[in-house]
């Protein structure tokens, strides 16, 4: 347990199914991020929420909807996707809004669209 | 674009050797260095963070940096085959300063 928890661990949905990825650190972080690990491509950056004000949106298309109603908890909404949207979607979270500590990752959510 | 390289492997070495993970990045700029382990279906696990220049060792894992020719390197003493797995090198944007990854190396130590 790293302190970072995702649910679900799996999803699968239909291209015009609704659902929302939940994230929440029992770190005490001040920062969390969204992250897009597809085969064979490095990690994407989506989001990025410090102290729940969103700080980054890396041109990620508007069928994926973040919020960060608090520091500890980060929701990312999905709906009308597309196949190539499956992918393993990581939560992260660190001390602060930066990269000088590193982040620590949940254990990430399956997707998969049908 | 900010990059980190990696090759991707697999990284073949036998039980009890010693293995070597490299890496490079692009933005001079980037200071803070890292590398995650991660397991297949899982998610990626900080192992180890660089920040100057030389060697930095933790247990049987040892850092290298080297700012001047922009390289990174992770050396694992005594390789068992737990450590198979896929290792991230990550840097922070400079400017930008956000985590940016490379695609990882899959490491397979053979029994």
């Amino acid at each position: 347990e790293t302190g970072v928890t995702q649910t679900p661990r799996h999803l699968v949905m239909g291209m015009t199914n609704k659902k929302s990825l939940k994230c929440e650190q029992h770190l005490g972080h001040n920062a969390m991020y969204w992250y897009k690990q597809s085969a064979k491509k490095p990690l994407e950056l989506m989001f990025v929420y410090n102290f729940k004000e969103q700080t980054e949106n890396n041109s990620v298309p508007s069928r994926f909807s973040p919020e960060c109603p608090n520091s500890s908890h980060l929701f990312l909404h999905l709906h009308t996707l597309q196949p190539e949207d499956s992918a393993l979607y990581l939560c992260a979270s660190s001390q602060e809004d930066g990269a000088n500590y590193g982040y620590t990752f949940g254990s990430g959510t399956r997707l998969t669209v049908v | 674009q900010k990059e980190v390289e990696q090759n991707s492997g697999p990284l073949s070495v036998p039980e009890g050797a010693i293995a070597s993970l490299n890496c490079t990045y692009s933005d001079r700029g980037s200071q803070s260095f890292f590398w995650y382990r991660q397991y297949s279906g899982k998610s990626p696990e900080l192992i180890m963070s660089i920040y100057s220049n030389g060697d930095k060792e933790d247990g049987r894992f040892t850092a290298q940096l080297n700012k001047a020719s922009q390289y990174v390197s992770l050396l694992i003493r005594d390789s068992q085959p737990s450590d198979s797995a896929t290792y991230l090198c990550a840097a922070d944007g400079g400017a930008t300063n956000k985590l940016i990854f490379g695609t990882g190396t899959l490491l397979a130590v053979q029994p």
